[in-house]
């Protein structure tokens, strides 16, 4: 049973649009959650993170919202470009532990 | 500063075979996670290394190994390979208490035939 679910597996968004990617989970112990990038060939970079304390991360064009009670969260990206087409990771970590629990992945498509 | 390397980036085996796989993390990283990426999956956790002990464990069978050495490099050991062992293994490397932030590896894809 997957405790992160990216429930959209795909997704495409026209260049300079906002890209909104969902992540819910199902353990209400998380209380820190990362999004990752993953380009072809490379290895998954960090993007942004948040924290359960917080409701909203913001980084440049990236913004993290997270709903504890929903036990979603979502990345936001505008305007988006077409270097920010990529699999987009979401990622958990409970209190307790030292590892984080990874998403299938949402693979997005910035269209020019 | 050099990143993550993992060598070879691609492996063909049969099942049965044994392969083992090897992960140089960035230098001054002490901690070392292995990974499996499969579609569908996305990235499902192996076991974590830190000053050549194994400190986490995912919920992989016992065919499934590693080992760290002193200089923080780090192999995983598939023994008795199956076809659904097909996959892109990443190795991840942090400073201690840093996994929020690890870096990953470009990864190895391997295909059993």
């Amino acid at each position: 049973d997957q405790q992160v679910k990216q429930n959209s597996p795909s997704l495409s968004v026209q260049e300079g649009r906002i890209s909104i990617l969902n992540c819910d989970y199902t353990n209400s112990m998380f209380d820190y959650f990362l999004w990752y990038k993953k380009y072809p060939a490379e290895g998954p970079t960090f993007l942004i993170s948040i924290s359960s304390i917080k409701d909203k991360n913001e980084d440049g064009r990236f913004t993290v919202f997270l709903n504890k009670s929903a036990k979603h969260l979502s990345l936001h990206i505008v305007p988006s470009q077409p270097g920010d087409s990529a699999v987009y990771f979401c990622a958990a970590r409970d209190n307790y532990g030292q590892n984080f629990v990874f998403g299938p992945g949402t693979r997005l498509s910035v269209l020019p | 500063k050099a990143g993550v390397t993992q060598t070879p980036r691609y492996l063909i085996k049969t099942r049965g075979q044994q392969v083992t796989l090897s992960c140089s993390p960035i230098s001054g990283h002490r901690s070392v996670s292995w990974y499996q990426q499969t579609p569908g999956q996305g990235l499902q956790f192996l076991f974590e290394y830190f000053s050549e002990t194994q400190r986490n464990k995912g919920n992989f069978p016992g065919r499934f190994s590693g080992r760290q050495f002193s200089n923080s490099r780090s192999e995983m050991n598939v023994s008795t390979l199956e076809l659904g062992d097909s996959a892109l293994y990443l190795c991840a490397s942090s400073l201690e208490g840093q996994q929020e932030t690890q870096y990953f590896g470009p990864g190895t894809r391997l295909l059993v035939l």
